[in-house]
């Protein structure tokens, strides 16, 4: 199995921050890998698909990049909409495997 | 719009069968891959299985002794059983969709772009 490290697993951040969160692969997944944004009670949102493309919408503040082992979720300017936790998750091969979560929390 | 509508029993004592069933309205049933992801109270999200509207399947290795996922392509409906449940289960149980995204590097991922709205499926004696 693919195993996937995000860090960090929280982070505490204000409105307008930039918010940077990494995933790295335990081999390489080229660009096959999603990221999804879950609020509490509610089943996760795919944000950005094949490593950068950006789910339709989704807002543009949201940006993914990277390839093959290590890979990053980027919030240009956090809105208070935005605290959740987010995964990401690769689908280079089954199963498919998702990181830990990092929980973005308010400062 | 697509919608995924999931139903099945959600208190099982341990040894017996979970069973969920995922409806898919609004969109086509073929070319897409239908997920079965589970996630423990409080926990991350573990990928349980997946089937294509032909019934071809690939499953959880460290799962895969205990579920059956199956099609009914004449409802666009796909359903999950787990067998010997223990309390190690209990999870919220989501259907997901698999679509096929083209990648920038060639070939394709396979994001899950809808989800059901969840079940929670608790293990108790």
């Amino acid at each position: 199995d693919i195993q996937m490290t995000q860090s960090p697993s929280s982070l505490s951040a204000s409105v307008g921050d930039r918010v940077t969160i990494t995933c790295r692969a335990s081999q390489s997944v080229s660009s096959y890998l999603n990221w999804y944004q879950q609020k509490p009670g509610k089943a996760p949102k795919l944000l950005i698909y094949a490593a950068s493309s950006l789910q339709s919408g989704v807002p543009s503040r949201f940006s993914g990049s990277g390839s093959g082992r290590d890979f990053t979720l980027t919030i240009s300017s956090l809105q208070p909409e935005d605290y959740a936790t987010y995964y990401c998750q690769q689908s280079y091969s089954t199963p498919r495997t998702f990181g830990q979560g990092t929980k973005v929390e308010i400062k | 719009q697509v919608q995924l509508q999931q139903w099945g029993a959600g208190l099982l004592k341990p040894s017996e069968t979970l069973s969920l069933t995922c409806a898919v309205y609004g969109g086509s049933f073929s070319g897409y891959y239908w997920s079965w992801i589970r996630q423990p109270p409080g926990k991350g999200l573990e990928w349980i299985g997946e089937i294509n509207h032909s019934g071809s399947t690939n499953y959880n290795p460290s799962l895969k002794s205990r579920v059956t996922i199956s099609v009914d392509t004449s409802k666009n409906q796909f359903s999950l059983k787990l067998s010997s449940v223990t309390a190690a289960d209990t999870a919220i149980y989501y259907c997901a969709r698999g679509v096929v995204a083209p990648a920038a590097s060639g070939g394709s991922c396979y994001p899950f772009d809808y989800w059901g709205q969840g079940t929670l499926v608790t293990v108790s004696s």
